[in-house]
């Protein structure tokens, strides 16, 4: 069946623009996370979803980052006034329940900010 | 605050050859222990998992190492293969919480 899938694999903006990424679970999967790997690192958490539910958000460097789950599906992270050091690759994962432990991983987006 | 350390950061073998990769967690709730490979531009897929309760898991050419008491474990891949050359990240976690990831071994695999 079809993986995690990520759009855009690749965004180039500017600093201080707006950006949107988009992760596609794989279906019938409740729990969804997001992370962000930095060039030479491990993936670092940034939140994830039970359900529509954000059950822990602790990893969000700041406010300027938010992401939503409206339907229980699908997944938006949103980043805000994008500076510099936002540029990474945001990793989406999702897993059937949240108390299954492994995750299945998309391919990425990587961002760029200008 | 690096919750769980990998070393070495870089590794290199002859094929054959059985690269061996370490990992130290702090965090005694931790009881879930994957290993994930990353090929260039792809995401982390899963090689090996491994809970507490056990010393040892092998799967194939994997073997994963567990140490419960000193806090460690490790990734033994037997006969590897050119084509084994990636980055292999540890990892731990509890049930219902993030992964905590390692910074990551690049092993190059020489033919």
């Amino acid at each position: 069946g079809a993986g995690v899938s990520q759009t855009p694999s690749n965004k180039v903006t500017e600093k201080g623009k707006y950006v949107e990424l988009r992760c596609d679970p794989i279906s019938g999967h409740t729990a969804l996370y997001w992370y962000r790997q930095s060039l030479g690192q491990g993936p670092e958490f940034l939140i994830y979803f039970q359900g529509t539910g954000a059950a822990d958000d602790s990893g969000l460097p700041n406010d300027r980052f938010f992401a939503v789950r409206p339907e229980g599906s699908v997944s938006t992270l949103k980043i805000q006034r994008t500076e510099r050091g936002d540029s990474a690759v945001y990793l989406c994962a999702s897993s059937p329940t949240v108390s299954y432990n492994e995750q299945f991983f998309g391919p990425g987006t990587r961002l760029t900010v200008l | 605050q690096q919750q769980v350390k990998q070393s070495p950061q870089s590794l290199i073998v002859q094929k054959g050859g059985i690269p061996i990769i370490n990992c130290a967690y702090e965090n005694t709730a931790f009881d879930y222990f994957p290993w994930y490979q990353q090929f260039p531009g792809k995401g982390p897929a899963l090689l090996i998992a491994i809970r507490p309760d056990v010393s040892e898991k092998k799967e194939g050419r994997f073997t994963i190492s567990f140490n419960k008491s000193a806090k460690q474990f490790s990734l033994h891949i037997m006969d590897s293969q050119p084509g084994d050359s990636a980055t292999y990240f540890c990892a731990a976690s509890k049930v219902r919480n993030q992964f905590y990831f390692g910074t990551g071994t690049s092993l190059t695999v020489i033919p």
